[in-house]
């Protein structure tokens, strides 16, 4: 099984502030025949379902405020808020779905600070 | 528009079974992808089931031999029967649609299924 970790659990950031997730699988989630890491991005506020910021590792969702971006290859990535707005606050989560069975990172809490 | 409206959960006895539903509206459930993902209680997400197109099922270890997942093309519904629920097996279950049978872009709000006596 593929194991993903992030970090830090959480972070506190000023209002128009950057803020940065990390994410790292334990292998590889870049398949070599098209060269696309199989990687995505959730976001999840209290009481609602996960939503889907970026995927491709990079490919923003259509509706997505382009403050976020993702980056990264291979075993190690990162999600950016460039400017971050009070709306953020949530906890973001990396998934990989290279196997079938996609699993999660245990997310990373955002918060004003 | 994509819908998807889970039901079923409830407070259920240790040893019990429980059938979950997804409604689907706005695709057809038996052309795509489609999962269920459960949350325990303040903790982070768990892809238990996984159904292809073609009708390959997938399981998580944790739920392998108890959950079976299902689907009906002529209610357009995803299914997922638990059986022999264990306590650990408490959480918010979402159904979920994959793009292209690689990612989930739509999920449905939930249903909240307690294992207790």
């Amino acid at each position: 099984d593929i194991v993903m970790t992030q970090s830090p659990d959480s972070l506190a950031v000023s209002l128009g502030e950057r803020a940065t997730i990390n994410c790292k699988s334990s292998q590889t989630v870049l398949y070599s025949s098209n060269n696309k890491n199989y990687l995505a991005w959730y976001q999840q506020k209290p009481g609602q379902p996960p939503q889907l910021l970026i995927y491709w590792a990079s490919t923003r969702e259509s509706g997505v405020p382009d403050r976020f971006s993702g980056s990264g290859s291979g075993t190690d990535f990162t999600l950016t808020i460039s400017s971050l707005q009070a709306e953020d606050v949530a906890v973001y989560y990396c998934q990989q779905y290279y196997t079938t069975l996609g699993t999660f990172g245990p997310g990373t809490r955002v918060d004003i600070k | 528009e994509v819908q998807l409206v889970e039901s079923g959960g409830g407070l259920i006895q240790p040893g019990g079974s429980l059938r979950l539903s997804c409604a689907a509206s706005g695709f057809i459930v038996s052309s795509n992808f489609m999962s269920w993902v459960r949350q325990a209680p303040g903790k982070g997400l768990e892809c238990v089931s996984v159904i292809h197109s073609g009708g390959s099922t997938y399981y998580a270890d944790s739920v392998k031999g108890r959950f079976t997942i299902s689907r009906d093309s002529s209610k357009n519904a995803l299914y997922l029967q638990m059986n022999s629920l264990r306590a650990e097996d408490t959480a918010v279950y979402y159904c979920g649609l994959y793009n292209s049978g690689y990612y989930v872009d739509h999920w449905g709000q939930g249903t909240l299924v307690t294992v207790s006596s």
